[in-house]
Parts: structure tokens; sequence; C-alpha cells
């Protein structure tokens, strides 16, 4: 695709139940970031991935984040058992490599009731 | 946690003036970006300037970086309504080219 792709845009979810966000990151793109932003913040940074494997997962909050990207190329940021505080825009963002110019989706909304 | 410290955290201007925001960082840094944020959506990047670069242009930007002061501008000029956004600067230090963002500076261009 021409950009980087996030499903669902808005998610209104229960306290306590699964939530899975979705990531297309731009094609050929081997690196994959995802952020956590809130009102009024700037980013925050969950996970990242290099080709299938989380390179760096210091970012996820605690074991209820969970985060695959199986083949390379779409990744899925998995939430269990949720919380009102994990209301936020989860952004994805991808680069051609590290160290290149990261590219950001649109964000999902994510607001727990 | 965040890396960079915006300044200002807020700036109101009239159209045609130069809009100027800063942002300090913490650590060494392999490069330096800018990105643009409309309320509600995604991040827009605007320019990244690696370690090495001093200046760089686009259009009517202009980002300038000092290493020694682990400090980085970015000018807006000629300002326009359609600028009204919020800036933030984000430092990539050579973690696997994961950025580190500030808190970020809302620009508003009054007509």
């Amino acid at each position: 695709g021409a950009g980087v792709s996030q499903t669902p845009s808005n998610k209104v979810t229960e306290k306590g139940k699964y939530v899975e966000l979705r990531c297309d990151p731009i094609s050929g793109h081997t690196a994959l970031y995802w952020y956590r932003q809130s009102l009024g913040q700037g980013p925050e940074f969950l996970i990242y991935f290099q080709g299938t494997g989380a390179a760096d997962d210091s970012g996820l909050p605690n074991d209820r984040f969970f985060a695959v990207r199986p083949e390379g190329s779409v990744s899925t940021l998995k939430i269990q058992r949720t919380e009102r505080g994990d209301s936020a825009v989860y952004l994805c963002a991808s680069s051609f490599n590290p160290g290149n110019t990261i590219y950001f989706g649109e964000g999902s909304w994510l607001t727990v009731v | 946690s965040q890396q960079g410290e915006e300044d200002p955290q807020a700036l109101s201007i009239q159209e045609g003036e130069n809009a100027t925001m800063n942002c300090s960082y913490k650590t060494s840094i392999n490069n330096l970006q800018w990105y643009r944020q409309n309320s509600g959506r995604g991040l827009v990047h605007l320019i990244l300037i690696r370690s090495n670069e001093r200046e760089k242009h686009s259009g009517r930007l202009r980002v300038t970086l000092d290493t020694s002061k682990k400090s980085s501008s970015l000018l807006i000029t000629a300002s326009r309504a359609a600028d009204t956004a919020s800036y933030f600067c984000a430092t990539d230090n050579n973690q696997g080219g994961k950025l580190i963002f500030g808190q970020g500076t809302e620009l508003s261009v009054k007509p």
C-alpha cells in the first residue's frame, strides 16, 4: 500500500476485554514500530520489530501487552484484560531500515469504558 | 520516558509571520526527525537531519542541529493558517532506529 495502514481506526471496548489492533506497514519496510499516545502528550515507544523478531520490547508497560509480526509484514498488537488507563491512540510506523525515515499510520483510537 | 523537550509548549502567531520551535535532548543521537500532527490524525514526517549535518531546508521549513548543545530548531517561514498543528521532534539514539519523542509544540496560526 501507499502508506502505513491501521485497523480499526476506532475501538470502544469494555474494561476486562481483549483487544487486537492491526498494522500493515509500507511494502518492503523491514522495521515496524508501535507507539502509544495519550491526549496532550508525545508518542511513547512500545515495541520495535526488525523482520519477524521483536528487537526491542522495552516500552511495553506490562505483560498484558503483546505484539507479533509472524511473516515480517503485518503486525498485531494484543492487549489482554483492558483497563481504562489503556485508552489512547495506538500508532504504528515503519521504515525501510533502522535509521531511515519512519512513517506513521493514522492510528487506532482505543477507548476502554 | 521522553527524551526531548520542546519549547515553547504553545505558540500563537499571525499568518505571514515566522514560527520557531526548539527541541533539546539528553543523549547522543544518530539523527533527529521533526513531525507534524493535526488534531486527531497521524504523524506526518517533515524532515530528518543526521548528526553530522548542521542545517537542512525543505520548502518553507528550515531545521538546524547543534550537537554540542544537544538542541535543534524548526523554523517555518511565511506561516499559513493551514500550518496550525502540533509539532514534535524525535531523536534516534542508535537503538535500532526507534524514535524518542518530545512533548510537542502546539502552533496556532491566525488568519
